[in-house]
């Protein structure tokens, strides 16, 4: 299972918007509406941000939201704040495992 | 609270073997699928293992099957993944974390993580 493919790195000024993108295969995020995306800063865990594609767990910012269109899952951060800045991660079922992709770090300028 | 905290990690050398723990609290431990996910130096996350509520369901990503076993105690509320056969490849920060109960198949909580060293 090769690992979904993210941008290396995106970046905007704080109160603009970016999207990371996460492309897989119809095995993959393709085939399951089970894509989820994680924030994680230097040296910490991984926080749940988005789960099944377009869902926010209680307590994450609602300038967080998923997207899905064929084998192409996509994380916008909207009205982009200075803590956002970090690593971000898709994660997809790919039944019965799991593939992340390779991350994406999100300067904020 | 709900916590997972893993522990067991340490330095070893190449080949040998070495088991961690990831001990729940604060919820219902034998109700919930647990993972395992590592992340090595400077690299991204990579997905090892989960296994289901009673230990009956399992499963491996294809590349460590054969080396690393997941396994867990509900009575204990802990899990394990038993790593045997270590390479260098295999130093990282181990995380446990469990499945989101709303959706089974996002990990909602994560361990601080264990580091494992393999080196000789």
């Amino acid at each position: 299972q090769s690992a979904l493919t993210q941008p290396r790195s995106v970046s905007g000024s704080p109160g603009q918007s970016v999207t990371i993108s996460c492309t897989g295969t119809s095995s993959d995020v393709g085939g399951y509406n089970y894509v989820s995306w994680y924030q994680q800063y230097p040296g910490k865990a991984p926080k749940l941000m988005i789960s099944d594609v377009s869902r926010r767990p209680s307590g994450v910012p609602d300038r967080f939201s998923g997207s899905k269109s064929g084998n192409t899952a996509s994380l916008t951060i909207s009205g982009l704040q200075a803590e956002d800045e970090g690593d971000y991660y898709c994660c997809s079922y790919a039944g019965p495992n799991y593939v992340f992709g390779t991350g994406t770090e999100v300067t904020v300028l | 609270e709900v916590q997972l905290v893993e522990s067991g990690g340490r330095l070893v050398q190449p080949g040998g073997s070495l088991r961690l723990s990831c001990a729940g609290t604060g919820f219902t431990f034998s109700r919930l699928w647990v993972t395992w996910v590592r992340q090595a130096p400077g690299k991204g996350l990579e997905w090892i293992a989960n296994i289901n509520d009673d230990g009956s369901d399992k499963h491996c990503v294809d590349s460590l099957r054969g080396r690393f076993t997941i396994s867990r105690d509900s009575a204990k509320s802990t899990l394990y993944l038993q790593m045997n056969n270590l390479r260098a490849e295999d130093t990282a920060v181990y995380y446990c974390a469990k499945y989101d109960i709303w959706s089974g198949f996002a990990m909602d909580v994560w361990g601080q993580g264990t580091t494992v060293i393999v080196s000789s």
